[in-house]
């Protein structure tokens, strides 16, 4: 499987202040995402992040809040952006088609996000 | 749209022992892929196992099983040899065949007691 990190891992941040959370893989791959993961919850998509042109949002996620950049194959950030203590939570990218399946997704370790 | 029921929030087993942990869907479509994910407290979401729709033959991976009834859109997991380090969420999940959306359960709680 692909070998996915996640920067910052943590971070406590003010309302109102915006966080860059960085993904790294360690391989081309074809698609990457983003996922919230509020606390205690499941899973639920926020865009699909598009190489070279702007990213897909599902409904209820907007660009203005969570814009995203996918400058390359290997690399896309996530900013959540005027920051309230709602958007508390556990923020992942995945990434899917690495060189070891196309249909598998993986996983980084997620970034914990705490707004005070 | 589809959507992926877990109706076990929360599952205990001894160590050692197995346990099925209830899965199922609902889709329209005759193409997919089926997911298994476990979550530690670690946060780091690991897959588990896979099942293509159209394989009949269920997937085994080591200790981890599916059953999948494709009929009855059903897709659980056994765990045999229950470890402690089993303990952790674990997440259903469907993938559409060509489209890149995971549609994800509201996962099971899983605790291995010693």
């Amino acid at each position: 499987s692909a070998v996915i990190s996640q920067k910052p891992s943590r971070d406590i941040c003010q309302r109102g202040t915006s966080l860059t959370i960085q993904c790294q893989v360690d391989s081309q791959v074809t698609m990457m995402f983003w996922y919230r993961q509020q606390p205690g919850q499941s899973l639920t998509l926020i865009a699909t992040a598009n190489q070279g042109s702007e990213a897909t949002y599902e409904s209820g996620f907007v660009i203005d809040k969570f814009p995203i950049s996918r400058p390359n194959l290997t690399f896309s950030t996530l900013t959540v952006s005027n920051m309230s203590p709602e958007d508390s939570s556990i923020y992942l990218c995945s990434v899917l088609g690495t060189p070891h399946s196309t249909y598998e997704q993986y996983f980084g370790p997620g970034t914990r996000l705490t707004v005070t | 749209a589809q959507t992926v029921t877990q109706s076990q929030p929360e599952m205990s087993v001894q160590e050692a022992e197995t346990v099925t942990l209830s899965c199922t869907y609902d889709t329209s479509e005759n193409n997919y892929y089926l997911f298994w994910y476990k979550q530690p407290p670690s946060r780091q979401m690991i897959l588990v196992i896979r099942q293509e729709a159209y394989k009949q033959q269920n997937a085994t991976e080591n200790r981890f099983s599916v059953n999948f009834q494709k009929a009855a859109k059903s897709f659980s997991l056994k765990i045999s040899d229950s470890q402690l380090g089993d303990t952790a969420m674990y997440f259903c999940a469907y993938n559409q065949g060509g489209s890149e959306k995971l549609v994800f359960g509201k996962g099971t709680k899983l605790t291995v007691n010693p």
